[in-house]
Parts: structure tokens; sequence; C-alpha cells
């Protein structure tokens, strides 16, 4: 089975340019989650989605920072415009109930982001 | 306020026995989950507690004291390919506001 895809795996841009992050969850999961990753900060959850609709974005830095799921199957994160505090390793995780009813998160491999 | 305290790094011997300990403040309680990164790799799941005591996994076990916002990993026989951060997560609500709370990590270094 296909675990959760994500793209691009490296991402090297200049400061005020528009990044943009895919990410394909498993199919039939419910809920999809964007997380940050840095030495700093460790792992923070930006955003997660249930059956495609938005349910806590409070974890996005600031208004630089959306993201979208128009399908089952797709969401993006988009920095627009990006700076050099948000290279980072972003992954994106999905899940759905298990038999144990835990919800195990499974992540892609991330997108490592690098600001100049 | 919430939070998770892991120890930063730990170093331990081949085919040793490894404790990593977690300890969490939070303001509700659903469960606490460890997951294992190896460097510059994704997160993957390694177990799951709810209840107080100890789940068996193969050479992995994960114990729970929810009155003592205490959990641990123990890793037996220690392999090599067990050199990585292990992450603690505790859930502090149910589903209709699913969210983790995440410790830092414990680096764990295995040596030959």
């Amino acid at each position: 089975d296909a675990g959760v895809i994500q793209s691009p795996r490296h991402e090297v841009t200049e400061m005020g340019q528009e990044v943009t992050l895919r990410c394909k969850p498993i199919s039939g999961h419910d809920y999809l989650f964007w997380y940050r990753q840095t030495m700093m900060r460790g792992l923070e959850l930006l955003i997660y989605f249930n059956n495609n609709v938005p349910i806590d974005d409070s974890g996005m830095p600031e208004d630089r920072f959306s993201a979208k799921m128009p399908n089952a199957s797709f969401s993006t994160l988009k920095i627009q415009p990006s700076e050099p505090r948000d290279s980072a390793v972003y992954f994106c995780a999905s899940t759905t109930p298990s038999r144990g009813g835990h919800r195990e998160l499974f992540f892609g491999e991330g997108s490592r982001l690098t600001v100049l | 306020g919430q939070n998770i305290d892991q120890p930063t790094e730990m170093t331990a011997t081949e085919g040793a026995i490894v404790q990593i300990n977690c300890t969490y403040q939070t303001s509700g309680f659903n469960g606490l989950f460890w997951y294992q990164q190896h460097a510059g790799e994704a997160p993957t799941f390694l177990s799951y507690n709810v209840l107080d005591g100890l789940e068996e996994k193969g050479r992995f076990s994960s114990f729970l004291s929810r009155s003592k916002g205490y959990s641990y990993l123990l890793l037996k026989e220690l392999q090599m390919k067990d050199s990585a951060s292990y992450l603690c997560a505790v859930r502090d609500r149910w589903d209709s506001n699913y969210q983790l709370i995440w410790g830092a990590g414990t680096k764990l270094i295995i040596k030959p």
C-alpha cells in the first residue's frame, strides 16, 4: 500500500518567493495533518483537516501560511512570501480509526525547505 | 500549561537494555504515544498506552502510570538500527479536537 506522499522532498528558495508543498494522504484516511519540525522547536502542528474541512489552524504561524484540502486525496501548504525562519522539514500525516481506536499517525517522508 | 519532558540524549551498548522516560503535565489525558524517528526520516508509530500498565511488543515495551503522569519506553537486546530519536506524545482530548502534545524527543545512541 502506498503511504503518505509528499512533494517536493527538497526545496531551496530565496526569501520572498512563494513555496507550495503538496501531500497525498493514504486512501481512506479521514484526518490530515501538517507539521513543521526544527531542531529548536521540535514537531509543531500547523493545521489539521477532518474530511477535507480545516478543524484547527491555530498553529499556523501567521498569515503568510495557508493550507487547503480541495478533496480527500490532496492537500497543499503554501507560504507566501517565504522567510529564512521558515526553513524546516514539513511533514504531512494522515490517520483513521484503528481497531484499538488510537489513531496512529502515518507520516510522509517530509519536505525539507531551505529559504535563503 | 501543557508540558512533556524527556531526556535529550542517551547512550547505550549493543545488546543491552535501555529505558527512556517521559513525564507529562497536560490539562487532560486520552492516550500516550511513542514514535521512532531515524535521522532524516519521518516518525513512525511504536506504541500506544491509554490504561496503566505495560504493553509489550517484541523487543519494545511501553509503560504508563496516569496517576504519576509518567511513561517509559523499554528497548531490549539493543541493535545498531535502534539508534534514533524517540518521541513521546500525549493526546489530551478526544476526536472532537484531535491534538497531540509532543516531547522534544530523546536521541538514543547505540555503541558497539
